[in-house]
């Protein structure tokens, strides 16, 4: 595709409620990032993917938190037993290669834990 | 280890007079430096990026930073804002390639108001 869309772009589940959330990075893009937005924050970093291998976690704040990217294209980000503090915008992108290449983000999908 | 400081959290000029946004970084190693913006409900897009090449960069929609590695700053400026430049801003550190991951680090953004 043109960009890297997600979906859905907005997502208002109870608390202890399962989720997922779904990115398309463009095509051919190499390298996959999640990254966590909270309210008046900058965004920070999850998980790194290189093709269909995970190759950073550390950002991942609990273990209720899982990305996969199975077939090196589609990732998706699944909260578990999802809490309000979990409440924030997921930001998706993607970059052409492993290195040095410029990062394009999506819109994100908005995350409200009622 | 690496870290940006955004030195406001909130800056408003008026439509035509030049715009400042400040921005420190620290990083144990030579930074890739990043501006990014972000319009509500809109994804953040790339401004512009210094990557160790000329310490002058320009951007687009008239924007550009000066890297001084003395001073361990990247401040954005633009000589004339117009209504469109409202919104929100990112100073962003990039690590070299380890191999492994490329972690971008933001700052806490800058919400820039154009006042007409």
């Amino acid at each position: 595709g043109a960009g890297v869309s997600q979906s859905p772009r907005y997502k208002v589940a109870k608390r202890g409620q399962d989720v997922a959330l779904r990115c398309d990075p463009i095509s051919g893009h190499v390298s996959l990032f999640w990254y966590q937005q909270a309210l008046g924050q900058g965004p920070e970093f999850l998980t790194y993917f290189q093709n269909e291998a995970q190759l950073d976690k550390s950002g991942l704040p609990s273990d209720r938190f899982f990305a996969e990217r199975p077939e090196g294209s589609v990732s998706t980000l699944k909260i578990q037993r999802t809490q309000q503090e979990d409440s924030a915008v997921y930001l998706c992108a993607s970059s052409l290669g492993a290195n040095g290449n410029t990062i394009y983000f999506g819109e994100g999908s908005w995350l409200t834990v009622v | 280890a690496q870290s940006v400081t955004q030195l406001d959290s909130h800056v408003s000029v008026s439509e035509g007079t030049p715009v400042l946004l400040r921005c420190n970084y620290s990083s144990s190693y030579s930074p890739s430096l990043f501006w990014y913006v972000q319009h509500p409900n809109k994804g953040l897009q790339l401004l512009l990026k210094y990557t160790s090449a000329a310490t002058l960069v320009k951007g687009i929609n008239g924007f550009e930073a000066e890297f001084k590695k003395s001073e361990t700053s990247f401040h954005l400026t633009k000589p004339s804002a117009h209504m469109s430049d409202a919104a929100e801003y990112f100073c962003v550190v990039s690590g070299p390639s380890s191999g492994s991951a490329r972690q971008l680090t933001f700052g806490s953004g800058t919400q820039l108001t154009v006042l007409p």
